[in-house]
């Protein structure tokens, strides 16, 4: 079945520490996205990458940083220049104008 | 810059209700509009997706409307369950090129039996 894996679930980390999380997808999407969600903050936008070797800053990227080298591959490291760390972390892709899909997500808390 | 608005923020119903969720966004130059279901501590699950040149979209009992003139969509629960016990989202594509969808902040909805 075609889809986005992100990986750890859950994962916990001590201040000061960078933690890299994945996100695979088999859509052979283009465009692939990283959200952090916070209660009762909806969805922001940490960066987006629209096509392999290439991304952008969204609305709140200071702290976080991406590569793109695969076009199946989108993997977001938390730095530890991010102040507020402890979210739900969500990868999503698409292509072009169809439905925008997402992955479970990994629950971040650094301590 | 765009903004989407869902209201009310949390609902909660006994089962069997039909019931509607809405959208409002700002700017109607959008590409299509999604709704999503999310569940506690999961991802988001798509639902439906509209297209601007439509009007709505159906599958089983959820029914989702379209009026992009007036900056709005309606997402139609018919006879709710306890199962539909989620956060519902949506989310409108914005036309002009940078294909980044801009989100609600959801409506929280209990069914309870």
């Amino acid at each position: 079945d075609g889809g986005i894996t992100q990986s750890p679930k859950y994962l916990f980390r001590k201040e000061g520490q960078n933690v890299t999380l994945s996100c695979e997808q088999n859509l052979n999407h283009d465009a692939m996205y990283w959200y952090r969600q916070d209660p009762g903050q909806g969805l922001r936008l940490i960066y987006y990458s629209q096509i392999v070797n290439d991304f952008q800053k969204g609305d709140i990227a200071e702290g976080y940083s991406v590569s793109r080298e695969k076009k199946e591959s989108f993997p977001l490291t938390v730095t530890s220049a991010q102040k507020n760390p402890t979210a739900f972390y969500l990868c999503a892709s698409s292509q072009g104008l169809s439905p925008l899909h997402f992955g479970n997500g990994t629950r971040l808390t650094v301590t | 810059k765009q903004e989407v608005t869902q209201i009310p923020a949390a609902l909660s119903v006994p089962e069997g209700e039909n019931l509607v969720l809405n959208c409002s966004f700002t700017d109607s130059a959008i590409y299509n509009l999604q709704w999503f279901r999310q569940d506690p501590g999961k991802g988001l699950t798509s639902l439906l997706l509209i297209q601007s040149s439509q009007r709505e979209q159906t599958s089983g009992r959820l029914n989702a409307s379209l009026d992009k003139s007036s900056g709005r969509s309606t997402l139609y629960i018919a006879a709710s369950q306890p199962g539909d016990s989620a956060t519902y989202l949506c989310a409108v594509l914005p036309s002009g090129g940078s294909y980044i969808p801009t989100f609600g902040r959801g409506t929280s909805l209990i069914v309870h039996p």
